[in-house]
């Protein structure tokens, strides 16, 4: 089954401690993207990855590193997390250039104390 | 405002009803795409048109593009209470730039 995965689900942790979001996509696809969900802000775009070691920052990158170093794992990465970061993030995927139909998993919800 | 805003913010309506949701956005786009997300989950791809397409369908779907106003519209014909979710424009911007810009959301409330 065609799907994005990403672990964890849900996340309660303090400020400071470096935390890693793991996504990853069984379809091969070239495109990768991180976004987060805010209420009444919709999605924003964090970082993205045209393909492997290609990767580029979205609208909000501040406080979040990303690497590609395989084509199935986009792994988000929060070196030092603060309350501002208590979001919901979603991973998607897509076949080939930018806004193609994107596959999203399911979401993992940060809580920053 | 920013890149892709649909409004209303939310709609309302009674089942068998159409449900119309308008987006709009700042820059020139390759493609628009519309998604629909289950409250909390996953968004899911509902149906993308291309800038130099004007009308699009999928079943119930129908969805407009006018590139001399930057809006679009999805319609949702004889709505369902399953079709009850938050609906979402997605864009690009043309000239080489690979970043998505999602709106903020129609909420759709379908009553039984």
């Amino acid at each position: 089954e065609a799907q994005v995965t990403q672990n964890p689900r849900y996340l309660i942790t303090v400020t400071g401690k470096k935390l890693t979001v793991t996504c990853s996509q069984n379809m091969n696809h070239e495109y990768m993207s991180w976004y987060r969900q805010d209420p009444g802000l919709g999605l924003r775009q964090i970082y993205y990855s045209m393909n492997v070691e290609v990767t580029d920052k979205g609208d909000v990158p501040e406080g979040y590193k990303v690497s590609r170093k395989e084509k199935r794992n986009f792994p988000l990465i929060l070196e030092s997390p603060s309350p501002n970061q208590t979001s919901l993030y979603f991973c998607a995927s897509s076949l080939g250039r930018v806004n193609q139909p994107q596959h999203f998993g399911d979401g993992t919800r940060l809580s920053i104390l | 405002s920013q890149q892709g805003e649909e409004d209303p913010q939310a709609l309302s309506i009674q089942e068998g009803e159409n449900a119309t949701m308008n987006c709009s956005y700042k820059t020139s786009i390759n493609n628009l795409q519309w998604y629909r997300q289950n409250s909390g989950r996953g968004l899911v791809h509902l149906i993308l048109i291309r800038s130099n397409e004007r009308e699009k369908h999928s079943g119930r779907l129908r969805v407009t593009l006018d590139t001399s106003k930057k809006s679009s519209s999805l319609l949702i014909t004889a709505s369902r209470a399953a079709d009850t979710a938050s609906y979402f424009c997605a864009t690009d911007r043309s000239g080489g730039y690979q970043k998505v810009t999602f709106g903020t959301g129609t909420k759709l409330q379908v009553i039984p």
